[in-house]
């Protein structure tokens, strides 16, 4: 089965806390696509990240880390120093490399950032 | 630079009606073009998705369809709506591979069906 799992609905931290959004895959292939994206409120998904299942480095982008390991299945997402608007709700995604174009997005992970 | 574009913003429609929702993408050749349907508080639902003019797949069989006049232009269409069609509804495209590359996402549309 393709499927991914973000357990945590909603998160709300204080401003300048560190917070982890959590993603779980499940996949057949040995080659396939992990994706992030951001929610705000206006509504518009915003690409995040794309990592392929071939690459396990870590990566880091200003504030934003994610960490990809192929062990657990899992491809987290860390927000250091949090700020108010990081406030989003963000979406954990797997393109398998079969079945055609179909991505698999998770539930989402609101997160609020209180000043 | 791309650029994707979607109309209406919002739109308001009783039971019974149809619907054409637009979308086209600038800056870009034959790129791969998706609809979603995101039900309020949930997930995003892939609804089409097209790898070329007149190219259609859909993902989940209900009373929309989808269809892909020229190579950016991505419409949405129904005859009937139905209440649960109420959503916000996101035209994506990617570059044209087997699904490697990420989604740009338009801005959406907020369709309530009354």
């Amino acid at each position: 089965a393709q499927k991914v799992t973000q357990a945590q609905t909603e998160i709300s931290v204080v401003e300048k806390e560190d917070v982890t959004l959590d993603c779980v895959y499940e996949t057949r292939d040995t080659t396939y696509y992990l994706f992030w994206y951001k929610q705000p409120p206006s509504g518009e998904l915003v690409f995040l990240i794309r990592r392929n299942s071939f690459d396990e480095q870590n990566e880091i982008s200003g504030r934003y880390s994610w960490n990809f390991q192929k062990s657990t299945s899992s491809f987290n997402f860390t927000i250091t120093a949090s700020q108010v608007v990081d406030s989003a709700v963000y979406f954990c995604a797997l393109t398998p490399n079969t079945g055609g174009f179909k991505t698999i997005f998770g539930a989402g992970t609101r997160l609020f950032v209180k000043a | 630079s791309q650029t994707i574009h979607q109309w209406p913003a919002t739109l308001v429609q009783p039971v019974g009606s149809p619907l054409s929702l637009e979308c086209t993408v600038e800056g870009t050749s034959n790129p791969n073009l998706y609809w979603y349907r995101q039900a309020a508080g949930r997930g995003l639902q892939l609804l089409f998705y097209s790898v070329g003019i007149g190219q259609i797949s859909s993902e989940v069989p209900q009373n929309l369809s989808a269809s892909r006049p020229q190579d950016r232009q991505f419409i949405l269409s129904s005859k009937k709506l139905l209440l649960s069609d109420s959503g916000f509804y996101l035209c994506a495209w990617s570059r044209p591979d087997r699904g490697a590359y990420e989604q740009y996402f338009g801005p959406g549309t907020r369709l309530t069906v009354t």
